[in-house]
């Protein structure tokens, strides 16, 4: 099926523990994004990327690395886990400028 | 910050009315879109504006953009239980290289 896909869709980890969240698209999309949404702020940019390998920082980088090797996938890296990023973080991608995204269905990090 | 703001936060209404929800932007933009999120879903696209515009119509749904105030609409006419939904704007900001940027959004409850 075309569209985003991400995993895994809910994950534990504890303070300290690394991991990478994976998004892949089939939808042969050049710009692709990674948001985090929290409770009453809304959804806020982490990174995007505008092409393979072309990555640029959003407006909450911090603890988070990201690559684009291919057009299709795009997984975001949390370098050392912190309570502060449990969240609900979302993947998207879009084929231009002028047109909408297209959400995955998330994924649901909890940190202890 | 250059998040937009949505206005009301909440707003609940009965089926068949109408729902108007408002965004208000900071910066000048290339183009403002509009999402809609089910609970504990992703977003999905709904209706994108170019800063050229100034109204645009899909089904049931109305957007305006007024550039000069900085400021959109979203209407849903003949409003059904199934709308129930957090909707969102997300601004394209001029010079920004594609960051799509997203309010805090505005939850509406359509009751029977």
């Amino acid at each position: 099926n075309a569209g985003v896909t991400q995993t895994p869709k809910f994950q534990v980890l504890k303070t300290g523990q690394s991991m990478t969240l994976q998004c892949a698209q089939d939808m042969n999309h050049e710009y692709m994004s990674w948001y985090r949404q929290d409770p009453g702020m809304g959804l806020r940019l982490i990174h995007y990327s505008v092409g393979a390998g072309i990555t640029d920082q959003g407006e909450v980088p911090n603890g988070y690395n990201v690559s684009r090797s291919t057009t299709e996938d795009f997984p975001l890296r949390l370098l050392s886990a912190a309570p502060s990023q449990t969240s609900v973080y979302f993947c998207a991608s879009r084929r231009y400028i002028l047109t909408g995204y297209t959400f995955g269905s998330g994924t649901r990090l909890t940190v202890v | 910050s250059q998040q937009g703001e949505e206005d009301p936060q909440a707003l609940s209404i009965q089926e068949g009315e109408n729902a108007t929800m408002n965004c208000s932007y900071k910066t000048s933009i290339n183009n403002l879109q509009w999402y809609r999120q089910n609970s504990g879903r992703g977003l999905v696209h709904l209706i994108l504006i170019r800063s050229n515009e100034r109204e645009k119509h899909s089904g049931r749904l109305r957007v305006t953009l007024d550039t000069s105030k900085k400021s959109s609409s979203l209407l849903i006419t003949a409003s059904r239980a199934a709308d129930t939904a957090s909707y969102f704007c997300a601004t394209d900001f001029t010079g920004t290289a594609s960051k799509l940027t997203f309010g805090t959004g505005t939850r509406l409850q359509v009751t029977l």
